[in-house]
Order: structure tokens, then sequence, then C-alpha cells
């Protein structure tokens, strides 16, 4: 069965660095984009980073721009998000997520999250 | 950025209840809009793809319908397992967004 398993998570002082990582399984992990997703405490769901499944192509939230990589390597089976600058407001579970079969529009599976919390 | 907003933020039912959460997108997305479901501190569960398509293994009481700008996720009968919050979510031009959620609780 799919599974996703996330690391990384620690607390961090505002403007300083984290990489988040993701491990998948039970699927073709080469043929699906992969997605960041992240979730404030006691707040909503919020679309953080998308990596197409060659790795070739990524997009980000507006909120992120600049200051987050998301990377892969299909060899391991693993996404990568690397944080930079972080500020307090991107405190929140960070999920990873699998993209549905048509390889992106929507997510399919997902990890049980990582915490960060950025606070001095 | 498409904006999407769910109401109601808040929903009292009890068991049996025929429930319906509405989400309305700030411009057309045609049918690119799903459904997923979260337990307090449990990952988000896929429930509904493309407005309408049920995800397997999701029960079929579970169904969605709309399109464009306006969405619906219907529950039939409103089951013990099925109290919990639950988000729509859209793809539109290389950016996805959330609805705020609706908490469905016991009345």
């Amino acid at each position: 069965q799919v599974r996703l398993e996330e690391s990384g998570g620690a607390v961090v002082q505002p403007g300083k660095s984290l990489r988040l990582s993701c491990v998948a399984s039970g699927f073709f992990f080469g043929s699906y984009g992969m997605h960041w997703v992240r979730q404030a405490p006691g707040k909503g769901l919020e679309w953080v980073a998308f990596v197409a499944f060659d790795g070739k192509n990524t997009l980000y939230a507006d909120s992120v721009v600049g200051r987050f990589f998301i990377s892969r390597d299909n060899s391991m089976g693993t996404i990568y998000l690397q944080m930079d600058s972080l500020r307090p407001e991107d405190t929140a579970v960070y999920y990873c997520a699998k993209g549905d079969a048509s390889g992106w529009y929507f997510f399919e599976y997902w990890g049980q999250g990582t915490l960060v919390t950025v606070s001095s | 950025d498409i904006q999407m907003t769910q109401s109601p933020s808040t929903l009292s039912a009890s068991v049996g209840d025929r429930v319906t959460i509405t989400c309305r997108a700030s411009q057309n997305i045609d049918s690119w809009l799903a459904w997923y479901q979260q337990k307090p501190g449990k990952a988000p569960k896929f429930l509904i793809s493309k407005a309408s398509r049920l995800q397997s293994g999701v029960p079929s009481r579970f169904s969605g319908s709309g399109f464009g700008t306006e969405f619906t996720l219907t529950i039939s009968s409103l089951q013990p397992d099925d109290f919990a919050t639950y988000y729509c979510q859209q793809y539109n031009d290389y950016s996805w967004t959330f609805g705020q959620g609706t908490k469905v609780e016991v009345k």
C-alpha cells in the first residue's frame, strides 16, 4: 500500500533553515508529481510546493517563493523541502502528498506530517 | 489567485441526518475540485475528485456535485465516523487552494 513518511521537523529560530524529507513507498514514485501542504496550529490547509515526476518543474505558493525549495531523488523515493529564512508564520505541520492519477491536480495520499515550530 | 469559500464553517448534526456543505470558487474552475475529510491529529483523506468522482473505498453515502463556481458535498445519512472537518480544494493555472473548512459536529 502507499506509504509516505515525513521527517525533519524541529523547533528552529526565525531566520534559520531546515530541511524536511518524505520517503515514499508502495507505488511507482517516478511517475507522480508530489506536493508539500502545511497546516498551522488550529488552522486550515495551505498548499506549499509541487515537484513534477521528473524533478524538472517546480511550483511554489506566493507565501514561500524564494525561501523554500522542493526537490526529489527518484532513486531514493524521496522528496525534500529546503526551508530558508524561516518566519514564525511558517509554524505548521508539514504534510507530503502524492499527486492523483492525473499526476498533480489533487492530493491522493498524505503522510502523517512533521511539525515545524519557528520561535525564538 | 482563486479563493475558495466554504459554508457553513460549522454544522451541527445528528446521526442519520442528510448533510450538505457548499464550496464556492471566486472564478470558474470547471470541475477541478476535490473534497477531503480530516479528523483531529490525522492527515486529510481524499474523498472525491473532479467534483463528483468518489474515490475507491469511500462509502457511497458521500457524493459531490457542481461545476464552474459552485459545488456541494452531501452525506446522505450521517454516520458516527463522519464527524470531522471537510475541506474543498481547487486546481487552476498552476496553483492549488483550499477552502477554510467545515466542521461537522454532534448536535
